[in-house]
């Protein structure tokens, strides 16, 4: 168990919906990362969250967002859903945003 | 540019054999390097680090690493694969303030 907890574990949606992930991080980690695991692409980082704050984004689509709240734990959005999308959706938090991050279970979203 | 390749898509060892995962990187700063591996329906787990020091270094479940500055690589190995080693395995950079870059992944099957 990495400590990070990730809701839900699986999703299956359809096209054109949205929805929301949930991410709770380590105990004391300030550190949220979002990343996309799908077939064709390997793993993807999406955004990350450093106490509350957007610290760095990367291959997020505007149709995604995300926020990180006061208690740190984050949420991912992802709206108008594609075919596409389906994907496993990762979480990790690390304490300082650098170096070593643990990663959740991930939330496996499935469109159809 | 930041960049991890992990050359091999697919390997198949038998058990009992000897293990060996490329992992090659192109990055700005001077980086951490991490082997993460994900198991069938489970999400990522840490398997080993290099921030500093001795450039071999030792993880979890009889893995071992050599960073190899000269040739930009990080490469994994196992002496002895067991049948439970059939995971996918994530070679990963990163560097202090910066993000993790991820490689693509490489898949072990191990035949009896």
């Amino acid at each position: 168990d990495s400590g990070v907890t990730q809701t839900p574990k699986h999703l299956i949606t359809a096209t054109g919906q949205r929805v929301t992930l949930r991410c709770s991080p380590r105990s004391g980690d300030l550190s949220v990362y979002w990343y996309q695991q799908s077939l064709d692409q390997g793993l993807q980082f999406l955004i990350q969250y450093y106490n509350g704050e957007e610290r760095a984004k990367g291959n997020i689509l505007e149709r995604f967002s995300a926020q990180q709240f006061p208690d740190l734990h984050s949420e991912l959005n992802l709206s108008s859903l594609e075919l596409g999308d389906s994907a496993l959706y990762f979480c990790a938090s690390s304490v300082e945003g650098r170096g070593r991050a643990f990663f959740g279970q991930g939330t496996r979203l499935t469109v159809v | 540019a930041q960049s991890v390749t992990q050359p091999d898509i697919h390997i198949t060892v038998s058990e009992g054999a000897s293990l060996e995962l490329r992992c090659n990187y192109s990055y700005g700063a001077t980086p951490y390097l991490f082997w993460y591996v994900q198991s069938p329906g489970q999400g990522l787990q840490l398997l080993l680090k290099y921030f500093s020091g001795d450039t071999l270094v030792q993880g979890i479940k009889g893995f071992e690493a050599e960073f190899k500055r000269s040739q930009s690589s990080f490469n994994l190995r196992k002496p002895s694969v067991h049948w439970s080693d059939a995971a996918e395995y994530f070679c990963a950079v990163g560097a202090e303030g910066q993000n993790f870059v991820f490689g693509p992944g490489t898949r072990l099957s191990v035949l009896p």
